[in-house]
C-alpha cells in the first residue's frame, strides 16, 4: 500500500520562526510535489522536485524553500513564518509515467500567529 | 490565472441524484485530466481520469464527460451516496521536461444528503 506520511498533522508557530515541513513516502517516487490549499483557490503548486537534490519553483514558491538530499523525503522550509502562509499544506510524490497519478499525504495544518 | 475553471465551489444533493461538476481549460497542451477527491482530514486521492482521444469514461457510478472542440469536461456521479460526501478536484496535466505538470481547478465541496 503507497504511503505518504507528513511531519505534522497540526502546526503552531509565531511570525518570524523557521518552519520545517517534512514528507516521506515509500513508494521510490522520483517525483515529489509541495502545495498549498486554501478555501476558493484550490491546490496551488509550491515547489517540485524531479530527482535529488533537484528542485523547480511552482506557482507560489515566494517565500518558501525546499530540500530533497535523499529520495525517499521532501521539507519545505519557511525561512520567516508570516500570517499569510497559514493554510494546509500538502506533500505528494509520483513516479514518471504516462500519467503521474500523484499520491497526497495527509496534511499540515499551519497556523502563523 | 486560473488555467483549469471549476464550478460549482459547492453543491448540495439529495441521495440518490446525480451531482455534476465541470470543468473547462484554455491550454490545448494539456493531454491527461484526472478527477480527485478528497475527504475530510485527508489528502486528495484519485479518483478517475480521462484523455482528450475519448469522450467519455465511466468506472462504476462515475462518469467523466470530455468535450475536446469546447475544451471543456465533467463528473457526474449516478445513485449519489452520502459517503461521496467530499471536496472533488479535476485537473489538467502536461508533459513537461519529462514530468506531467498538474493544474487543479479549485474545487467542488460536495455533500449527498440521507
Amino acid at each position: 500500500d503507497v504511503k505518504v506520511t507528513q511531519s505534522s498533522r497540526y502546526l503552531v508557530k509565531r511570525t518570524g520562526e523557521k518552519v520545517f515541513l517534512e514528507c516521506v513516502q515509500d513508494m521510490d517516487h522520483e517525483n515529489m510535489f509541495w502545495y498549498r490549499q486554501d478555501p476558493g483557490l484550490g491546490l496551488r503548486l509550491i515547489y517540485f522536485s524531479y530527482d535529488v537534490k533537484m528542485k523547480e519553483k511552482g506557482d507560489i514558491p515566494e517565500g518558501y524553500s525546499v530540500s530533497r538530499e535523499k529520495k525517499e523525503r521532501f521539507s519545505l522550509i519557511l525561512e520567516s513564518a508570516s500570517t499569510n502562509q497559514t493554510s494546509m499544506y500538502l506533500c505528494a510524490s509520483s513516479s514518471p509515467s504516462g500519467t503521474d497519478t500523484q499520491y497526497f499525504g495527509p496534511g499540515t495544518r499551519l497556523t502563523v500567529l | 490565472q486560473q488555467q483549469v475553471k471549476q464550478s460549482p465551489q459547492s453543491l448540495i444533493v439529495q441521495k440518490g441524484g446525480i451531482p455534476i461538476i465541470n470543468c473547462a481549460y484554455e491550454n490545448t497542451a494539456f493531454d491527461y485530466f484526472p478527477w480527485y477527491q478528497q475527504f475530510p482530514g485527508k489528502g486528495p486521492a484519485l479518483l478517475i481520469a480521462i484523455r482528450p482521444d475519448v469522450s467519455e469514461k465511466k468506472e462504476g457510478r462515475f462518469t467523466i464527460s470530455f468535450n475536446k472542440s469546447a475544451k471543456q469536461f465533467s463528473l457526474h456521479i449516478m445513485d449519489s451516496q452520502p459517503g461521496d460526501s467530499a471536496t472533488y478536484f479535476c485537473a489538467a496535466s502536461r508533459s513537461s521536461g519529462g514530468y506531467q505538470k498538474v493544474t487543479f481547478g479549485i474545487g467542488t465541496k460536495l455533500q449527498v444528503i440521507p
